[in-house]
């Protein structure tokens, strides 16, 4: 079974601090990672998407890859009210099927 | 900015009923993927389509369902005879180049059985 896990939070920041969501995968061959933003009722968003080992940055969001651990990270600086939401971690083997995680529920706090 | 659409937003249906969910994937984009997620639970693959045909489904996707893309626009989901626990939000999804590249989601169908 192929698996992808998340904490399902919820995780609770304040306004301005850095938020943390950490996922693990269980399928060594997977090859490509997303993040994705889901709000109550809302489809999923795609945010951030990673592939290979390190860091990679966009604006207030980075990724983080590490194959090796099977450990795939998101951090959101500054984070705002507006960043509360629900973050779908997402595995690719290299075929067409996405395998999510359950979601970790962000709450910002003004 | 392009982007997946989905018809319509809720449909309620009486259980034994046919269904059909309606997508319009983004236009360039080449490959098309349906997935559901019921309430309170994670987001699941159905099914995969390129070049016509299913790429890759899932287990759940039983011979009650079946995809088709019937015009150069349009991608569909049917099932043939709903069950009560058919009910889910289902999401059409796009992607520009099949394997590794980025998908993007439809609004999604919320689906009712009763």
């Amino acid at each position: 079974q192929k698996e992808v896990e998340q904490n399902s939070g919820p995780l609770s920041v304040p306004e301005g601090a850095i938020a943390s969501l950490n996922c693990t995968y269980s399928d060594r061959v997977s090859q490509s990672f997303f993040w994705y933003r889901q709000y109550s009722g809302k489809s999923p968003e795609l945010i951030m998407s990673i592939y290979s080992n390190g860091d990679k940055e966009d604006g207030r969001f980075t990724a983080q890859l590490n194959k090796a651990s099977q450990y795939v990270s998101l951090l959101i600086r500054d984070s705002q009210p507006s960043d509360s939401a629900t973050y779908l971690c997402a595995v690719n083997r290299g075929y067409s099927t996405l395998t999510f995680g359950k979601g970790t529920m962000l709450l910002v706090s003004p | 900015e392009p982007e997946v659409t989905q018809t319509p937003s809720h449909q309620v249906t009486q259980m034994g009923q046919e269904v059909i969910l309606r997508c319009v994937p983004i236009s360039n984009h080449l490959y098309f993927y349906w997935y559901r997620q019921i309430l309170g639970q994670k987001v699941e693959f159905l099914v995969s389509f390129y070049n016509n045909e299913i790429s890759e489904k899932s287990e759940i996707f039983d011979d009650q369902f079946s995809v088709e893309r019937p015009d150069g626009s349009n991608f569909t989901l049917k099932i043939r005879s709903t069950k009560l626990e058919d009910s889910a939000m289902y999401f059409c999804a796009s992607s520009e180049r099949g394997g590794y590249n980025e998908q993007f989601f439809g609004p999604g169908t919320r689906l009712t059985v009763l």
